[in-house]
C-alpha cells in the first residue's frame, strides 16, 4: 500500500487559513488523494479527493504539487468546529475496490 | 452528502455474548461496504470488506468466525461480534463506497458504535 506522512498535530487561530501537509512520495500514477477528518465519537467525514489538478469544494481547498509526491489541505478560515483529526489517505484499489487504508493523521487544534 | 447510519449507537454486553451492529446507506446504494475497529487514540483499522451477496474479505490478523459480515442487501451490512469478550471493546464504524455519486468513488461514514464488553 502506498503509504502517506503527515505531521502529528498542528495548532491555528480561529477565522485564520491552516494548511495541512501529506507526504506521498509512493504514490502510484492513478492513486486518488483523499482527505477524511474525524470529530471525537464520530465516524469519519469525507473532505475533498483529488488525481492531479487542484480542487476546491465548499469545506477546503486541496493543493497538489506537480510531482503528486506532496499535497496540502487549506481550510480557509479555521472555526472551532474544524478541530478534528485530519486524515491523509490514498485510494488502494483492492480487490473489492478502493478500500481506504487510514494513517495516524494530523491532530488540529483551533484556539479562539 | 450521502447519508449511512449504524444501529445501534452504543452497546454494554456481558463477556460471552454476542452482539449485532448494523450499517445502513439511506440514500444510496452500496454494493461494498467496509467495517473498521478503532480503539482510544489510534487511528481506523480497515477490519473486512462487505460485498453484497457474496462472502466478506477479510483483513489479515481478523478473524472471519469472530466477526461475521453479511451484506443481504444494497443498502444493509451486519457485524456481529460472535462471544464478545472484553477486549473486544471498540468503536465500530462502517462505510459504503458510492459509485454513482459522482465523486471518484467517495466512501461515506457511519457514526459508529461503541461496544463496551464486561
Amino acid at each position: 500500500d502506498a503509504k502517506t506522512t503527515q505531521p502529528n498535530s498542528m495548532e491555528s487561530n480561529e477565522e485564520e487559513p491552516v494548511h495541512l501537509p501529506c507526504n506521498h512520495s509512493t504514490i502510484s500514477g492513478t492513486d486518488y488523494i483523499h482527505w477524511y477528518r474525524q470529530l471525537p465519537s464520530q465516524g469519519p467525514e469525507y473532505v475533498i479527493h483529488g488525481l492531479t489538478s487542484n480542487v476546491n469544494n465548499r469545506m477546503a481547498s486541496l493543493a497538489i504539487a506537480e510531482d503528486r509526491k506532496s499535497s496540502t489541505l487549506i481550510l480557509h478560515r479555521a472555526t472551532l468546529r474544524d478541530a478534528a483529526v485530519y486524515y491523509c489517505i490514498l485510494r488502494d484499489v483492492g480487490e473489492y475496490g478502493n478500500k481506504l487504508v487510514f494513517g495516524a493523521g494530523t491532530i488540529l487544534r483551533v484556539k479562539s | 452528502g450521502a447519508v449511512v447510519s449504524q444501529h445501534p449507537s452504543r452497546v454494554i454486553c456481558k463477556s460471552g455474548t454476542s452482539v449485532k451492529i448494523e450499517c445502513r446507506s439511506l440514500d444510496f446504494q452500496a454494493t461494498t461496504m467496509f467495517w473498521y475497529r478503532q480503539f482510544p487514540k489510534q487511528s481506523l483499522m480497515l477490519m473486512a470488506t462487505s460485498n453484497e451477496g457474496s462472502k466478506a474479505t477479510y483483513e489479515q490478523g481478523v478473524e472471519k468466525d469472530k466477526f461475521l459480515i453479511n451484506h443481504a442487501s444494497l443498502t444493509l451490512s451486519t457485524l456481529t461480534v460472535a462471544s464478545a469478550h472484553p477486549e473486544d471493546s471498540s468503536f465500530y464504524i462502517c462505510s459504503a463506497r458510492d459509485p454513482g455519486g459522482g465523486r471518484g468513488d467517495t466512501q461515506y461514514f457511519g457514526p459508529g458504535t461503541r461496544l463496551t464488553v464486561l
